[in-house]
């Protein structure tokens, strides 16, 4: 399995609260990236990273930023929690732009 | 405005038999492909991919065609068995370095059901 693990694996919250979750990695690939799966949407992109400190936006970026302060580490942070923020979210890694992405296991965020 | 698209939802398939499933793209910069498997509750996994300097690449049962004139690409599973019940996504990226580089696009999915 590819060295890659997000926590919390499931997590239950309150609309308006804030939320991070984590995305961490011992494989030392320089890219990441958050995403959100939805019925009917597929695997949609919200923040990507391409270095320590180098991010840039996805398709569905609005109510979210991320962080990467190390390269092992890259966190999503809800500012305030809505219920259309309920979904799976997956964080992925990749080496180069020409390999594949190697998958977490997944978030499941349910928001009240 | 989706760059990748999978028209079909889903596809059923007897087992033993050719699954095809389809993907197109509109992004000309797009130069190297995936495709994904992912099982209810687990993380996709990665099955094969295929560069755009190529018009085919084969794994076993797996084998992605690219057609770049069209921006098609397809997966063919031979023979399609009912482990292979799952929902397969289609995925893009550039090593174009400009706005909107280093990203991996993917498609909605198809749910195959590969029948005993």
């Amino acid at each position: 399995d590819a060295g890659i693990t997000q926590s919390p694996r499931h997590k239950v919250t309150e609309t308006g609260t804030p939320v991070t979750l984590r995305c961490h990695q011992t494989e030392n690939h320089r890219y990441m990236y958050w995403y959100r799966q939805d019925p009917g949407h597929g695997l949609r992109l919200i923040h990507y990273s391409y270095g320590v400190k180098d991010t840039d936006k996805g398709e569905v970026s609005d109510g979210y930023s991320v962080s990467r302060s190390k390269t092992e580490d890259f966190l999503l942070t809800l500012e305030s929690a809505t219920s259309s923020q309920t979904s799976v979210y997956f964080c992925a890694i990749r080496q180069g732009t020409n390999t594949e992405a190697f998958f977490g296991q997944g978030t499941r965020l349910t928001v009240v | 405005d989706q760059q990748v698209k999978q028209n079909s939802p889903s596809l059923s398939v007897q087992e033993g038999r050719i699954s095809i499933l389809n993907c197109d793209y509109t992004n000309s910069m797009f130069d190297y492909f995936l495709w994904y498997k992912k099982y209810p509750a687990e993380g996709p996994t990665f099955l094969i991919s295929i560069s755009s300097i190529k018009d085919k690449n084969e794994d076993g049962r797996f084998t992605v065609f690219l057609n770049k004139s069209a921006k098609h690409l397809s997966l063919h599973i031979v023979p399609s068995q009912p482990g292979d019940s799952a929902v397969y996504f289609c995925a893009a990226s550039t090593a174009y370095s400009g706005a909107g580089s280093y990203q991996l696009t993917f498609g909605k999915g198809t749910k195959l059901s590969v029948i005993p």
